[in-house]
């Protein structure tokens, strides 16, 4: 079913820092999983994806990491700035179908 | 590229009445479409999947004589919010992919839509 969270988690960083949001997924059938991050008053912006196949895949400033024993994802942003403060989703996509879930998400606030 | 519109971007209503949402692929055809809802400090749901030519797919729970969906073309779907009443004041938001199945949805910038 849909995984829809009652509160936004939120994590905080300094600017420069790094930032890892995690994510557990429901579906250990989903073969392909994507990164979101969403503005306030905006939809959603695509930001890395991964298949089932790999457990890591780079990107600019941003790593996603899978690892399907345990359904987790995360998504690393290497020296976090005040523009990606944001509410980050991740997305699970089941094999065969077209449809995505999207998971809780998670509210980055990058302190100045 | 790979741009979707959704208008109108609010919308403000009377309880009783329906509203309309459209919802664009402005540079690629899709023959699917999807419709989630998204209430403050939630994620997003999936209501529906707009299929090109047919009828849709409505998610469990999901009334579809309430909100109605209409695919007509390949670059068009529109959701109407039928009597729409107070409960159903929430952010809208259409996507759809111009690539294979395994391959990420581009979203439109949502609608906002509170009944009053």
């Amino acid at each position: 079913g849909e995984s829809v969270g009652l509160h936004l988690p939120t994590l905080s960083v300094q600017e420069g820092d790094n930032s890892i949001i995690n994510c557990a997924y429901s579906n250990s059938a989903s073969d392909y999983f994507i990164w979101y991050k969403q503005e306030s008053g905006k939809g959603p912006q695509f930001i890395i994806d991964i298949r089932s196949n790999m457990d890591k895949r780079q990107g600019q400033r941003v790593t996603v990491l899978l690892n399907k024993t345990v359904k987790h994802l995360s998504l690393q942003i290497a020296a976090t700035q005040p523009g990606d403060s944001a509410v980050y989703f991740c997305a699970e996509h089941l094999g065969g179908y077209q449809k995505v879930t999207f998971g809780t998400g998670t509210k980055l606030q990058v302190i100045p | 590229g790979a741009v979707v519109s959704q208008h109108p971007s609010w919308v403000i209503c009377k309880s009783g009445t329906s509203v309309k949402i459209e919802c664009r692929s402005l540079d690629f055809q899709a023959t699917t479409m999807f419709w989630y809802r998204q209430f403050p400090k939630q994620s997003l749901m999936l209501m529906a999947t707009s299929n090109e030519g047919s009828k849709a797919t409505y998610e469990q729970g999901v009334e579809k004589d309430k909100f109605l969906i209409n695919h007509a073309s390949l670059t068009l779907s529109t959701l109407t919010v039928t009597s729409a009443h107070p409960e159903d004041s929430s952010f809208y938001i259409c996507s759809a992919r111009p690539g294979a199945t395994d391959s990420p949805l581009h979203f439109g910038n949502g609608t906002r839509l509170t009944v009053t």
